[in-house]
């Protein structure tokens, strides 16, 4: 079965900062890996996600991230934090079933 | 402009009654999916459809009920007997059943009282 670790439940960093977000994955197969973002009381929109060929990957919002088949991680990053970039942030591994396992979020907090 | 629209934002019932939250989505995407979120979890995925007329269970079904008459609607159903329906819940769609993007909707708060 697959699962997701998001070994960080909370986060803070300070405006302007650098930020890594961790995500673990199980999986016995190449995986299809997600990173989406969710603000207070909305949907989840996509940041960027992981199907093949180059292992850094591009997103919105000047993220990126990078798989590491290795590590079995794919662990979020972005240079500089903006006050907007505060959310919640969940991983997700995807399969050829069509089903989709999420973390349990990592909650981003920005000081000014 | 396309998406996937859920109503009401917020919903209130009485403990012992049935609830039907909406979901409709105008991007002709075939696979449509329902999650619960509880605080300080991930989604946890109540049921999927890949096609109309057909779903599947998730890892949660139980005291749940969906339809999918129609490609762009895929209601669901709180019954009495989910224990503890209080939460958030979130419709989602994809072009295909996999793996692929999923577009998620702005949430039904659920509250039973």
């Amino acid at each position: 079965a697959q699962s997701v670790t998001q070994p960080d439940i909370h986060i803070t960093v300070s405006e302007g900062a650098s930020l890594e977000l961790r995500c673990n994955y199980s999986y016995g197969a190449t995986p299809y890996l997600f990173w989406y973002v969710q603000s207070p009381g909305q949907g989840l929109q996509l940041l960027l996600k992981y199907f093949s060929g180059d292992t850094l990957v591009q997103g919105i919002k000047g993220f990126e991230a990078e798989f590491k088949r290795s590590q079995s991680s794919f662990n979020l990053r972005k240079p500089s934090v903006h006050w907007s970039d505060a959310a919640e942030y969940f991983c997700a591994v995807n399969t050829n079933a069509g089903k989709s396992t999420f973390g349990d979020g990592t909650t981003l907090t920005v000081k000014p | 402009d396309g998406g996937i629209t859920q109503s009401p934002k917020y919903l209130f019932r009485k403990e012992g009654q049935n609830v039907t939250l909406s979901c409709e989505q105008n991007l002709n995407h075939d696979a449509m999916y329902w999650y619960r979120q509880d605080p300080g979890q991930g989604l946890r995925l109540i049921y999927y459809s890949q096609i109309v007329n057909d779903f599947q269970k998730g890892d949660i079904a139980e005291g749940y009920s969906v339809s999918r008459e129609k490609k762009e609607s895929f209601p669901l159903t709180v019954t009495s007997a989910q224990k503890n329906p209080t939460a958030f819940y979130l419709c989602a769609s994809s072009i295909q059943g996999h793996p692929d993007t999923q577009y998620f909707g702005p949430g039904t708060r659920l509250t039973v009282l």
